[in-house]
């Protein structure tokens, strides 16, 4: 079974401030997809960014990009320019391949405050 | 393209009443897979369901069930609940198999329904 955990449960930062979520899994399994979701108060769900865990280039989405780090475990984002609009509840999440299993394993969550 | 939708979006049941709940993927998905939220327990895999049978399903006791219809709307169905159960019940809406046109399956997430009991 999979874990995937995230240590800072609440974090907040100026606006335009670069900022970064921490997370960390377990797993046996060597193919795997790890994901950047974020949800707003609106609850809407919503796919920041993903790293396939055959690629050792991070990923990057505009102002969002990740440290992957295979050996460690670990699958940090660092959101830069930070906007009041990125005020949300971030979950890192895992999912093993290959397709056909749809489960997504997601860590408790970090709810990040952009402060004006 | 329509997103996820999910009815109804807010629900208040009492203890012992059974609940079912929609979700309607995007058109052309095929797998619908279901979360549900809670603060204390986070966002937890109930079951997904593809071309109409269950191709996977978390640790949820046999009162949480759920279908799939040909047209790739699903239902979930809770029986007997509990207080418990109150949760943000989120389905998620994906192609559901390899697609070579496509670089991920994504998994897209509807509104949720905020269920409460009372």
């Amino acid at each position: 079974a999979q874990t995937v955990t995230q240590s800072q449960p609440e974090m907040s930062v100026q606006e335009a401030e670069t900022v970064t979520l921490s997370c960390t899994y377990d797993t046996s399994e060597s193919n795997y997809y790890l994901f950047w979701y974020k949800q707003p108060p609106s609850r809407q769900m919503i796919l920041v960014i993903r790293q396939e865990a055959y690629k050792q280039q991070n990923a990057t989405e505009n102002r969002f990009s990740v440290n992957f780090q295979k050996a460690a475990k670990s699958f940090s984002l660092k959101i830069s320019d930070s906007q009041l609009g990125d005020t949300a509840m971030y979950f890192c999440a895992f999912m093993k391949l290959p397709f056909g299993n749809e489960k997504l394993t997601f860590g408790t969550g970090t709810r990040l405050t952009i402060i004006p | 393209k329509a997103g996820v939708t999910q009815t109804p979006r807010y629900l208040i049941k009492t203890r012992g009443q059974q609940v079912t709940l929609s979700c309607s993927p995007i058109s052309g998905h095929r797998s619908v897979s279901w979360y549900q939220q809670t603060p204390g327990q986070g966002l937890q895999f109930l079951f997904e369901y593809f071309s109409e049978t269950q191709r996977n399903k978390g640790n949820f006791p046999g009162r949480f069930s759920g279908r799939q219809f040909s047209n790739s709307r699903s239902e979930m169905n809770v029986s007997t609940l509990e207080l418990g159960d109150s949760a943000l019940y989120l389905c998620a809406s994906s192609l559901g198999f390899f697609d070579s046109s496509a670089s991920y399956n994504e998994q897209f997430f509807g509104p949720g329904t905020r269920l409460t009991v009372l």
